[in-house]
């Protein structure tokens, strides 16, 4: 499969555990993205990386959020002390800095937050 | 960056006729993309628009760019249940811009 990966594809949490997700991108891309998409809204921009450097995170996202891409490849999302707020589905995706910069999303992973 | 508004949210048409939605920007855009979601799936790129009243096909899709580059429209011909989905338009990408996607238009069938 070359496509955009992301791990795990649902998650169920308690009110105030700590989550992880992770997202392997297409390898050939240097972008890598994250996107959070909650019921009947399009995808909200979070955080952006080209190769390992973080370049953008969004005002909206409280501190609670970290992303990192250690090594320029696959990339982690981490929740601390989740809220019921933070129950979506949220997206990877990956694309080429040049050219033809469509994005290729992975499958997403679901957080539930009980 | 600024949202994009689309037009209209909800779309419920019969099967074989056409189908367009509309996507607006208060301010000059520098791309649009286009991308489609699949009931329970994730949003699947369709198209870049670049230039200034630029016009691109794809078998029943046809997608245009407004000569100020401050709107855009997708037009299906001839609807089939396929089609079913919810459709973004979406600004940005390039340089250091992200891509900031519109509300959607959810588009269902009536076989």
């Amino acid at each position: 499969d070359t496509g955009v990966s992301q791990d795990p594809r649902h998650k169920i949490t308690k009110r105030g555990q700590n989550v992880t997700f992770r997202c392997d991108p297409i390898s050939e891309h240097n972008r890598l993205y994250w996107y959070r998409q909650t019921l009947g809204q399009g995808p909200e921009f979070l955080t952006y990386f080209q190769n390992e450097a973080q370049l953008e995170k969004s005002r909206l996202l409280s501190d609670r959020f970290s992303a990192e891409r250690p090594k320029g490849s696959f990339s982690t999302l981490e929740i601390q002390r989740t809220e019921q707020g933070d129950s979506a589905m949220y997206l990877c995706a990956s694309s080429l800095v040049e050219g033809n910069n469509g994005y290729t999303f992975g499958s997403g992973t679901r957080l539930t937050v009980v | 960056g600024q949202q994009v508004m689309q037009i209209p949210q909800y779309q419920h048409v019969q099967e074989g006729e056409d189908f367009t939605t509309y996507c607006n920007s208060s301010t000059t855009l520098s791309n649009i993309q286009w991308y489609k979601q699949r009931p329970g799936g994730h949003p699947v790129f369709l198209i870049q628009l670049v230039k200034s009243g630029e016009v691109k096909k794809q078998k029943r899709l046809t997608f245009q760019f407004g000569e100020a580059k401050k709107n855009s429209s997708l037009h299906i011909t001839a609807t089939q249940t396929t089609d079913v989905g919810t459709y973004f338009c979406a600004r940005g990408a390039g340089g250091y811009q992200k891509v900031t996607f519109g509300i959607g238009t959810k588009l269902q069938v009536i076989p």
